[in-house]
Order: structure tokens, then C-alpha cells, then sequence
């Protein structure tokens, strides 16, 4: 079935620092695939998104781009702020079932130090 | 507008008790999540509902898990003859229909503690 492998964290890294959370996946057909961030206390939100292969997501400072070459959806912002703390998670979207449920990788935690 | 609210926030439950768990999906979202996030196993997905279609309860890991959602809004999960594997934060989210792309909106879950 489809699954999505996320690099294990805790990461730790110094405010203005380069971040790179790496994401695979394995599906069948052309999934979309998805950034989720959860910062301390709050719901899960949508961070960006790409429907198809060579899209870039972007928000926030963050980017994605969907690499079907190397079923890829590597996450990375050029310079992190305390802010940016939170459990981030991978995931693509399974429409087999036209259910729409979102596959998810087992989320990498970010700290960012001063 | 209000987002997606669950209730409680926090359940405290002893080995073998039902429980209860109510998701309050945004109005006019008529697509309807329920996942279990546990130390370990990352998000799952559980049961899911689309207006009056029959759910798809694929996600649902034992017959001691259920769901139904009346009137096309309010949904509840339950558990019975709860277990300690049971612990986790269970997530609601709910959708608009159209669209396979749109953005599934979440609550901010129910920690689940089984003793």
C-alpha cells in the first residue's frame, strides 16, 4: 500500500540555519503530496502542497518540490526562526478509495534555538 | 469562522470503559475525518464520511471502534472495552466536497488515556 517515510528527528537547529526535512513516499498512480505542521498546543495545518510532478509548494519561507524521479518531497527553508518550532508531517493523499484520506509520515519534531 | 472543535480536550479512562469522543466539523464541510495519532505509530486514518454515503471504516483497527455522524455534521467515535493500546490524541478534520484536492481542516484532537 502506500506509505511515507520521513527522516526521524528531534531536530535541533540555531535560529537562521538551513533546514532540510527529507520525504519519500511510495504510492501507486500520481499522488499529491502534502507539508502538515503542528506547533506546541494547536490542530494539525495544511504548510504547502504539490498535485504533480516538478510542482513546488511554497509557504511561510518553506519549500517542496514533487520529484517523481526519486518519489521525493524533501521540505526546506533557508532560514529557520524560533517560530518555525513544531512536528512537521509528510503526507500524500490516497484517492483509491475516493475516500481522500491522507497518508501521513511519522513526523519530524524541529526545535530552533536562539 | 470557527474552525474544526472536539470534545474533550482530555479523557482520562480505566481498562475496559467506553468512551466517547465528539468531533464538531466546520459548517458546510460535508467530507468528515476521524485519525488516531500514538507515540510510535505516527497519524492513521481511521473512518471516514461523505454526506449520506456509506462510511469508509477501512482505518478502523478493531470491532471495539465505531463512528456515525448525525445529520451530516456532528460526529461521534467510540471506543468500547477500552485498551491501554488505545491511548492516543484522536484528530478529527473535515473537508468540503468538491474538490479531491481541498484542504482537510483539523481539530485540536482528544488526548485518550487509557490506565
Amino acid at each position: 500500500g502506500d506509505s511515507v517515510t520521513q527522516m526521524e528527528g528531534p531536530v535541533t537547529l540555531s535560529e537562521e540555519a538551513f533546514l532540510t526535512i527529507n520525504c519519500t513516499y511510495t504510492a501507486t498512480g500520481y499522488p499529491s503530496l502534502f507539508w502538515y505542521v503542528q506547533y506546541p498546543g494547536e490542530g494539525l495545518q495544511l504548510l504547502l502542497k504539490a498535485t504533480k510532478a516538478d510542482d513546488k509548494g511554497s509557504n511561510k519561507g518553506f519549500e517542496a518540490t514533487y520529484r517523481k524521479e526519486t518519489t521525493s518531497f524533501h521540505l526546506e527553508k533557508g532560514s529557520v526562526q524560533v517560530s518555525d518550532s513544531a512536528v512537521y508531517f509528510c503526507a500524500l493523499l490516497y484517492s483509491g478509495a475516493g475516500s481522500y484520506q491522507l497518508t501521513f509520515g511519522k513526523g519530524t519534531k524541529l526545535s530552533v534555538i536562539p | 469562522g470557527a474552525g474544526v472543535s472536539q470534545s474533550p480536550s482530555n479523557k482520562v479512562t480505566e481498562k475496559g470503559k467506553d468512551v466517547e469522543l465528539r468531533c464538531d466539523p466546520i459548517s458546510g464541510h460535508t467530507a468528515l475525518y476521524w485519525y488516531r495519532q500514538s507515540l510510535g505509530q505516527g497519524l492513521e486514518f481511521l473512518i471516514y464520511f461523505q454526506g449520506n454515503s456509506a462510511p469508509d471504516k477501512s482505518g478502523l483497527p478493531s470491532d471495539r471502534f465505531s463512528a456515525e455522524r448525525t445529520g451530516g455534521s456532528v460526529s461521534t467515535l467510540t471506543i468500547q472495552r477500552t485498551q491501554q493500546e488505545d491511548s492516543a490524541v484522536y484528530l478529527c478534520a473535515s473537508r468540503r466536497l468538491a474538490g479531491v484536492y481541498n484542504e482537510q481542516f483539523f481539530g485540536p484532537g482528544t488526548r485518550l488515556t487509557v490506565l
